[in-house]
């Protein structure tokens, strides 16, 4: 069954390091996501992502944050400078459509990110 | 303000008796819900879903029901098993937000032998 892959599983950093989180959705899949849960919080939309560029991001979503398809593959979100809030599980996700129209969402099984 | 919520942040269940896992929502602009397991250390994974059109859906052992008179959806499961136990989100995508969902705070639900 396809399924979406993400790397790594853990990254521990120290506060105001660059971190890059990477994500291999379903291959023909269209529109790419990032959400994060907080320990012991509920899941939160961070930035959709069609064609080749941002098509909705959230307000946690601000200038620290970045994401690119730099190949045919990959998806990745990059947080500049990361401070100790940023410690969460980010969880990529892939649909082949979009919204309510577009099928499920495939969720990867998560990379945690500890911020020192 | 949160948009999506739980009734009931536990709920355990006895092997084999049928659980349900209510969850109310504000925004009457919702027009699409999905429920969501997800067990410890892995991601949400997609059980069922229901656009706003429609009362009820079921799958394989579960069924959502949508009242959208009192903005109130609930997942039933049938014959609960040890597997069922994990978190129950469900979430949203609003009209006009097409690919945002908005995750409630979830349910643990705990299966007993």
């Amino acid at each position: 069954e396809p399924e979406v892959t993400q790397t790594p599983s853990h990254q521990v950093t120290q506060m105001g390091q660059e971190v890059i989180l990477r994500c291999v959705p379903i291959s023909n899949h269209l529109y790419f996501y990032w959400y994060r849960q907080i320990l012991g919080q509920k899941v939160e939309f961070l930035v959709s992502f069609y064609n080749n560029e941002i098509s909705e991001k959230s307000e946690i979503f601000d200038d620290q944050f970045s994401v690119e398809r730099p190949d045919g593959s990959n998806f990745t979100l990059k947080i500049r400078s990361t401070k100790l809030e940023d410690s969460a599980m980010y969880f990529c996700a892939s649909s082949l459509g979009q919204g309510a129209h577009g099928g499920e969402l495939f969720f990867g099984e998560g990379s945690r990110l500890t911020v020192l | 303000g949160e948009s999506v919520g739980l009734h009931l942040p536990t709920l355990s269940v006895q092997e084999g008796d049928n659980s349900i896992i209510n969850c109310a929502y504000s925004n009457s602009a919702s027009d699409y819900f999905i429920w969501y397991k997800q067990e410890s250390g892995k991601g949400p994974q997609f059980i069922i879903d229901i656009r706003s059109n429609m009362d009820k859906r079921q799958g394989q052992r579960v069924t959502v029901l949508l009242n959208k008179t009192v903005k109130h959806l609930s997942l039933q499961i049938a014959a609960t098993q040890p597997g069922d136990s994990a978190v129950y989100f469900c979430a949203e995508i609003m009209a006009g937000s097409a690919r945002q969902l908005t995750f409630g705070s979830g349910t643990q639900l705990t299966v007993l032998p």
